[in-house]
């Protein structure tokens, strides 16, 4: 089975803070995302990676940075916590087919239910 | 722009009954469609995905969706509805590079 592990379950941090958040897929995956997930809002792209040490902006990057120095591993960086960034965090990845297509699962991990106070 | 819209956050069902939740999407091009379940404090699952071809596509768990260009729709349906399907449902339509656009959700309750 593909699995996609973060490090966390439940985070607790202070405003202010360095914020990192782990994720690791073991299947070989060129592909990583970072969403978040908030109420009535359905998952926003944060940041995506393609390749090593490649990565693309989502929808909402600002306040955020990520990582990827090996294939496997995608973090995510809050570089300095504010509450409106208390949030679900998941992570996801997916293989890229020959040709670019298009319709390869994404495979989840359980989330990182983050609070800043 | 891709976009995805659920129509309804939340849908309560009786046990038994039809399960149907709205999706419809906007592309410029041959949508890639996925829907994905959400239990409580889990992440995501696959359900069910339409690449090409058929365009009623099974799914895990008595599911299935079919794809009508015509009107833009990708409604998710199961004939009875079990308690264990209370879950938050998702569509979602794939991008460049894989990477998915979701619609808001839809929060299935299903009651005795």
């Amino acid at each position: 089975d593909v699995k996609v592990t973060q490090s966390s379950r439940y985070l607790v941090k202070r405003t202010g803070e360095k914020v990192f958040l782990e994720c690791v897929q073991d299947m070989d995956h060129e592909n990583m995302f970072w969403y978040r997930q908030d109420p009535g809002l359905g998952l926003r792209l944060i940041y995506f990676s393609y390749d090593v040490k490649m990565k693309e902006k989502g929808d909402i990057p600002e306040g955020y940075s990520v990582s990827r120095e090996k294939k496997e591993r995608f973090s995510l960086i809050l570089e300095s916590a504010s509450t409106n960034q208390t949030s679900m965090y998941l992570c996801a990845s997916s293989l890229t087919l020959a040709g670019g297509g298009l319709n390869t699962e994404a495979f989840f991990g359980q989330g990182t239910r983050l609070t800043v106070v | 722009a891709q976009s995805v819209t659920q129509l309804g956050s939340h849908v309560s069902v009786s046990e038994g009954a039809l399960v149907l939740l709205r999706c419809n999407y906007s592309s410029s091009v041959p949508p890639y469609l996925f829907w994905y379940v959400q239990y409580p404090n889990q992440g995501l699952q696959l359900l069910l995905k339409y690449t090409t071809g058929a365009t009623l596509v099974k799914g895990i768990n008595g599911f299935e969706a079919e794809f009508k260009k015509s009107e833009t729709s990708f409604h998710l349906t199961k004939p009875s509805a079990h308690m264990s399907d209370a879950a938050e449902y998702f569509c979602a339509s794939a991008g460049g590079y894989n990477k998915l656009i979701f619609g808001a959700g839809t929060r299935l309750a299903v009651h005795p």
